[in-house]
């Protein structure tokens, strides 16, 4: 298994409360992302990095922002938490080196229930 | 932009028969296209890729799909459902280029009824 950790793996806060979810990897691959997993609509993807402090949005990134200071560690950062962030979030990693492109691996997940 | 529609939200089957898991895709380019596999309360883990090799791919636990580009389809099937199949299914298209953003089905989760 690829050697990926999210932590907390399960979180409960109050709507209004900052939330930070950290990813660590210890691949050195240079692609990380920051999904949420909701019923009915699969993985969707909120932010990715492509690089140290090179980060972009994706496609529900409202609400949300990341830092990445190292190459082994993305952090997913709710501002303001709302119940409508209740999800799990999974972050996985990709590499463009020895490894077949596009192929992610995935942590264990965070459970969030924003309450 | 790339898309992924998997046609069936939930598959029921008994043990012991085929298992089909439909998918079609839309894309610009040639793409890569992958099946992951998700066990309750798991994270996902890759069964198969087509990377424009060889049309038919074969994956872990029997597991096989075929890339037919005239159809946009990239179907996944096993001869022989067994119980441990029991999981949420997610076709996933990648275009080349870009970032290596990826694009997920919304799943099918497949029941198999002993």
């Amino acid at each position: 298994d690829a050697g990926i950790t999210q932590s907390p793996r399960h979180k409960v806060t109050e709507t209004g409360t900052p939330v930070t979810l950290r990813c660590h990897q210890t691949e050195n691959h240079r692609y990380m992302y920051w999904y949420r997993q909701d019923p009915g609509h699969g993985l969707r993807l909120i932010h990715y990095s492509y690089g140290v402090k090179d980060t972009d949005k994706g496609e529900v990134s409202d609400g949300y922002s990341v830092s990445r200071s190292k190459t082994e560690d993305f952090l997913l950062t709710l501002e303001s938490a709302t119940s409508s962030q209740t999800s799990v979030y999974f972050c996985a990693i990709s590499d463009d080196g020895t490894g077949s492109p596009y192929e992610q691996y995935f942590g264990p997940g965070t459970r969030l229930t924003v309450t | 932009a790339q898309s992924v529609t998997q046609l069936d939200s939930h598959v029921s089957v008994s043990e012991g028969t085929p298992v089909l898991l439909r998918c079609n895709y839309s894309s610009s380019y040639s793409p890569s296209l992958f099946w992951y596999v998700q066990h309750p309360n798991k994270g996902l883990q890759l069964l198969l890729k087509y990377t424009s090799a060889a049309t038919l791919v074969k994956g872990i636990n029997g597991f096989e799909a075929e890339f037919k580009k005239s159809e946009t389809s990239f179907h996944l099937t096993k001869p022989s459902a067994h119980m441990s199949d029991a999981a949420e299914y997610f076709c996933v298209v990648s275009d080349p280029g870009g970032y290596q953003k990826v694009t997920f089905g919304t799943g099918t989760k497949l029941q198999v009824i002993p």
